[in-house]
Order: C-alpha cells, then structure tokens, then sequence
C-alpha cells in the first residue's frame, strides 16, 4: 500500500491527557498536511511542513499542540492536556512540490478520530 | 482568502434519480476545484478537478461538474445515482497560503443518502 497512512485509527481519551498521531505519507511527497474535521463541518486546515520545515500554522493551532517532521518523512501531531472540545477527526494528507501543474491536489489519509471523554 | 459554500447539508435521493450538489465559491483570482468525496469511516478521495480547459470535467464513476467563473460556481451533478453513492461530498478550492504555497479550503459538506 503505497497510499498514506495514519495511526492510530481511534484514540479514546480521558480529559487532560497528551495523545499523539502519526502520519506516513506517499514517499515520494515533500508537503505534508495536517486537517481537522469535526462533526458536520468540513476539514479545516491546521498546518504544513515541506520536508521538515513547518511552513505555515492556522490559528487553530492552540499552544497544546505541536507538530514534528524530524527527518522530513513521518509527522507527528501531540495535543496536550486535551479538552473535550478536541474530539474529531484529524486528518493527513500530501502531495509532491511542484510539477507541471501546482495545483494543490491533497492525497488523505483515513484518518485519526480523537474522543475525549 | 477564499470561501466555499456549500448551498445544502443532506440531499436524499432515491436510486436512479439525478443528483445536484451546489457548490459557490468566493474568489477574485484563478482558482482550482475540487470535489472530494468520504465514505462512512474512511478519508477523502478526490472525486474529480478543474484545473484549466474544458468547464466540464467528469469522474470515471459518471459524476461530472461545471465550472461557471461568472457564477462563481462548480456544482456537481450525476444523472442516476446508485446505492454506493451514499457518502459525503466536499468541495474545495486550492489558494495560496501565508507561505506562498497552495492550501485547500473546504465547504462544510453535502451528505447524499440514496434509498431504494
């Protein structure tokens, strides 16, 4: 499976505790994403990384979480001391820079839903 | 920074009628659409594109879409649905970020039952 993956698929959490994600994405993609989507509403942009560089971060992104990509390949995205209002699903997703056409086309993951309990 | 609005949260349908889902965007520069789909419990699969050329683009799986720059719109449509068309459908329009690279936004979603 060359696709991307996630992991975990299903977190269930108590209230305060740190969870962390794990994105794998297509080998041959340098951007890498990070989405939010709760339930009803679409998903919403929380940052990127080309290669290793964190490029840009949404104003949702409260200080609890951090996102890595050490070594340019996985990522990884932490919320600490979580809240309830943190319950959802986040999303991966990558593409290649460049090409004939810089379209911003995504390739996703299936996910990581977060319940905060 | 761009906008989607997507004109209608749940479209029931029955099996072998014709399906619409609106989709309006705000933009004042070139853009690129996208519609996404998402099965129950999986990610988003991109559904079909409009880069350039031709304001109708289809899918191999008989969905098509129209781009209208005057209408700021690219609504998706299919002429017979079937039941495995039951997901959620998301339209997305590519702009470029703080970081001069290109993001996607998405509209909140359209959900398509389709019944027997």
């Amino acid at each position: 499976d060359t696709g991307v993956s996630q992991d975990p698929r299903h977190k269930i959490t108590k209230r305060g505790q740190n969870v962390t994600f794990r994105c794998d994405p297509i080998s041959e993609h340098n951007r890498l994403y990070w989405y939010r989507q709760t339930l009803g509403q679409g998903p919403e942009f929380l940052t990127y990384f080309q290669n290793e560089a964190q490029l840009e971060k949404s104003r949702l992104l409260s200080d609890r979480f951090s996102a890595e990509r050490p070594k340019g390949s996985f990522s990884t995205l932490e919320i600490q001391r979580t809240e309830q209002g943190d319950s959802a699903m986040y999303l991966c997703a990558s593409r290649r820079k460049g090409g004939s056409k810089v379209t911003g086309e995504l390739f996703f993951g299936e996910g990581s839903r977060l319940t905060v309990l | 920074a761009q906008s989607v609005t997507q004109l209608d949260s749940q479209v029931p349908v029955f099996e072998e009628a014709p399906v619409e889902l609106r989709c309006n965007y705000s933009s004042s520069v070139s853009v690129y659409l996208f519609w996404y789909v998402q099965y129950p419990n999986q990610g988003l699969q991109l559904l079909l594109k409009y880069l350039s050329g031709s304001t109708l683009v289809e899918s191999i799986n008989g969905f098509e879409a129209e781009f209208n720059k005057s209408q700021t719109s690219f609504h998706l449509r299919k002429p017979s649905v079937h039941i495995s068309d039951t997901a959620e459908y998301f339209c997305a329009v590519s702009e470029l970020g703080r970081s001069n690279d290109y993001k996607l936004s998405f509209g909140a979603g359209t959900t398509v039952t389709v019944r027997a």
